[in-house]
């Protein structure tokens, strides 16, 4: 079974700062997906960004970027430029790469970030 | 953008009743699930659902709860008899596809279930 393991409950960043959020993961798979995930206070999951293990760039999406390392099995989130509107709980999660069935994410436990001005 | 809806946004029931929440997941998904997230915990895989059966499930998902899709839009979760330790957010969440990059879970804003 696959684990998700976020070993920083809370952080904290001022505004305009970068913060980066550590993410591990122990599986046998060779091919599989991990996403970051944000919850706001309004409890909503919403999608932040994702990558493929197959494939070395790590992913980037405006602001948000991750490193991933397969071999180390991390995949942490840096948030440059932090906003007030980032402030909210990051779930690190990971999807077998399985075709025919639905495949579920597994989640980590999750970081609260708080950003400071 | 689509989305995918959950009602209600609370429901609050006593101990032994039961409960349905339903969501209506985006209209070209074929792959549905739910999450369940105990107040300050993990979210928590329930079960996935595709082409009218259950794929697979937690160790949650026990005999008292159920899924159905009644009809072409709506896909309920049924809890038959709350626990007390059944309260917090379900979250409903469906893809097209079964498991690829370009298919992620969309999520629902989730249901506040209290029990008491």
């Amino acid at each position: 079974a696959q684990t998700v393991t976020q070993s920083q409950p809370e952080m904290s960043v001022q505004e305009a700062e970068t913060v980066t959020l550590s993410c591990t993961y122990d599986t046998s798979e060779s091919d599989y997906y991990l996403f970051w995930y944000k919850q706001p206070p309004s409890r909503q999951m919403i999608l932040v960004i994702r990558q493929e293990a197959y494939k070395q760039q790590n992913a980037t999406e405006n602001r948000f970027s991750v490193n991933f390392q397969k071999a180390a099995k991390s995949f942490s989130l840096k948030i440059s430029d932090s906003q007030l509107g980032d402030a909210a709980m990051y779930f690190c999660a990971y999807r077998s790469e399985r075709g025919g069935t639905a495949s579920k994410l597994t989640f980590g436990t999750g970081t609260r970030l708080q950003v400071t001005l | 953008e689509p989305e995918v809806t959950q009602t209600p946004s609370h429901q609050v029931t006593q101990m032994g009743q039961e409960v349905i929440l339903r969501c209506v997941p985006i209209s070209n998904h074929l792959y549905f699930y739910w999450y369940r997230q105990i107040l300050g915990q993990k979210v928590e895989f329930l079960v996935s659902f595709y082409n009218n059966e259950i794929s697979e499930k937690s160790e949650i998902f026990d005999d008292q709860f159920s899924v159905e899709r009644p009809d072409g839009s709506n896909f309920t979760l049924k809890i038959r008899s709350t626990k007390l330790e059944d309260s917090a957010m379900y979250f409903c969440a469906s893809s097209r596809d079964s498991s690829s990059y370009n298919s992620p879970l969309h999520f629902g804003n989730g249901t506040r279930l209290t029990v008491t």
